[in-house]
């Protein structure tokens, strides 16, 4: 079975700093990888996913994430962050081929201060 | 776009009481999904669905039970409502593909005193 790790569980920003969320997987296989946001009092949506080819995806709002496959990693980054970053981020994963089901990460909690 | 509506944003019931939350989505999806939202442990999967009358159980289902009748409809039951079962409950919906994100409803929060 797959699992999810985000190692930042609480990051605080100052508007115009640079992001890094980390996000790794355990699997051996071939994965599919999703960054989703919430934001304060809204529904869970997807900020980005990868699932084949460029493993550098650009999603919603400036944000992009790397799959570093050796590394097991799916890194979510913002060049500069506004204070309506601030939400929750989850990294999910799931098995190509096999379980539709994704397995999430504990998420991290980003506020960004003006 | 994708509308999953749960029918109640929040709820407050007492112990012992049955608990009935709904969720219907629009964009006739297979795969329906109870979750879970509690500070710091994420999302935890209650059960799921990936067809009309077919169940199965997540990671938590202790204390609750499902129902799809209908493949638009995904309703989460609170057998007996217990003060630890007070939490954030998120549905969603997918196609049956593992590329397929989630498409979440807004939670509901229910308090159980």
């Amino acid at each position: 079975a797959q699992s999810v790790s985000q190692h930042n569980h609480h990051v605080i920003l100052s508007e115009a700093a640079s992001l890094e969320l980390g996000c790794n997987y355990s699997y051996g296989g071939t994965v599919n990888l999703f960054w989703y946001v919430q934001y304060p009092g809204q529904h869970l949506q997807l900020l980005l996913k990868y699932f084949s080819g460029d493993p550098l995806v650009k999603g919603i709002k400036g944000f992009e994430a790397e799959f570093i496959k050796s590394k097991f990693s799916f890194n979510l980054r913002k060049p500069s962050v506004q204070w309506s970053d601030t939400a929750e981020y989850f990294c999910a994963v799931t098995a190509s081929g096999g379980s539709y089901i994704p397995t999430f990460g504990r998420g991290t909690s980003l506020i960004v201060h003006p | 776009d994708v509308k999953v509506t749960q029918s109640s944003r929040y709820l407050v019931k007492r112990t012992g009481e049955k608990v009935f939350l709904e969720c219907v989505q629009d964009m006739d999806h297979e795969n329906m999904f109870w979750y879970r939202q509690d500070p710091g442990l994420g999302l935890r999967l209650i059960y799921f669905s990936y067809d009309v009358k077919m169940k199965e159980k997540g990671d938590i289902p202790e204390g609750y039970s499902v129902s799809r009748e209908k493949k638009e409809r995904f309703s989460l039951i609170l057998e007996s409502a217990s003060t630890n079962q007070t939490s954030m409950y998120l549905c969603a919906s997918s196609t049956t593909a593992a590329s397929s994100p989630l498409h979440f409803g807004n939670g509901t929060r229910l308090t159980v005193t």
